[in-house]
């Protein structure tokens, strides 16, 4: 059974650092992963969708990578903005199934 | 393009009652996904449906859940009778279809069992 585990937990940091969020997932048969925002209350605003055959993925200040035989994402955001507080979300897709969500990385950047 | 809609967006009841939440998808989706969020997690996969098919209701806990997409197009999940425990959020998700497509998500409805 497919596990995503994000890293950390919560994290919060001076507006304009750069920053490195971490995913790793159990099972490297997968077709694709998505990392998303979800601001307090609102659903899910897809980010990045990187697929297996990919390395990497990039818009404006977002770069996700992907090593699938190691089983690892990250989410690099540059020059990081007030703006940028939500959880961000990881999840890869196998097979048939439906996402399987890590359980997120609670982001705040203090102005 | 419109997105994924969802209603209601909140819903408050009392444990054992019923209640039913709608999702209408993204114009010729064909994959449609019901996923349940508990406070402080990430989604969980309950159902999905391809057309009007069900794929994958292994999580489903279908003594109390139910769910239908009639026609292919719009679908309800209904609890009945609901628990404390039911208390979530449900987010509904499309796709063009499964494997690499990328999935879209509703708003979402939050359930608050009393």
């Amino acid at each position: 059974k497919q596990e995503v585990t994000q890293i950390p937990a919560a994290l919060s940091v001076p507006e304009g650092e750069n920053l490195v969020l971490n995913c790793s997932f159990t099972d490297s048969a997968i077709y694709n992963l998505q990392w998303f925002r979800q601001d307090p209350g609102k659903g899910l605003t897809s980010l990045l969708l990187i697929q297996s055959s990919q390395r990497e993925q990039t818009s404006g200040r977002l770069n996700a990578s992907l090593d699938k035989s190691s089983g690892r994402s990250t989410l690099y955001i540059a020059a990081s903005q007030p703006g940028d507080s939500a959880t961000y979300l990881c999840a890869v897709r196998g097979g048939a199934d439906g996402l399987t969500f890590g359980k997120g990385t609670h982001l705040i950047i203090q102005p | 393009e419109a997105g994924v809609a969802q209603s209601p967006r909140y819903k408050i009841i009392e444990k054992r009652q019923s209640v039913a939440f709608w999702c209408n998808p993204i114009s010729g989706h064909a994959t449609l996904y019901w996923y349940q969020q508990i406070l402080g997690q990430g989604p969980k996969l309950l159902i999905q449906f391809q057309n009007n098919g069900v794929v994958d209701d292994s999580q489903l806990p279908k003594d109390r859940f139910s769910a239908e997409r009639l026609k292919g197009v719009d679908s309800t999940l209904k609890i009945q009778p609901a628990k404390l425990e039911d208390s979530a959020v449900y987010l509904c998700a499309s796709s063009l279809g499964q494997g690499v497509y990328e999935q879209y998500f509703g708003p979402g409805t939050r359930l608050t069992v009393t």
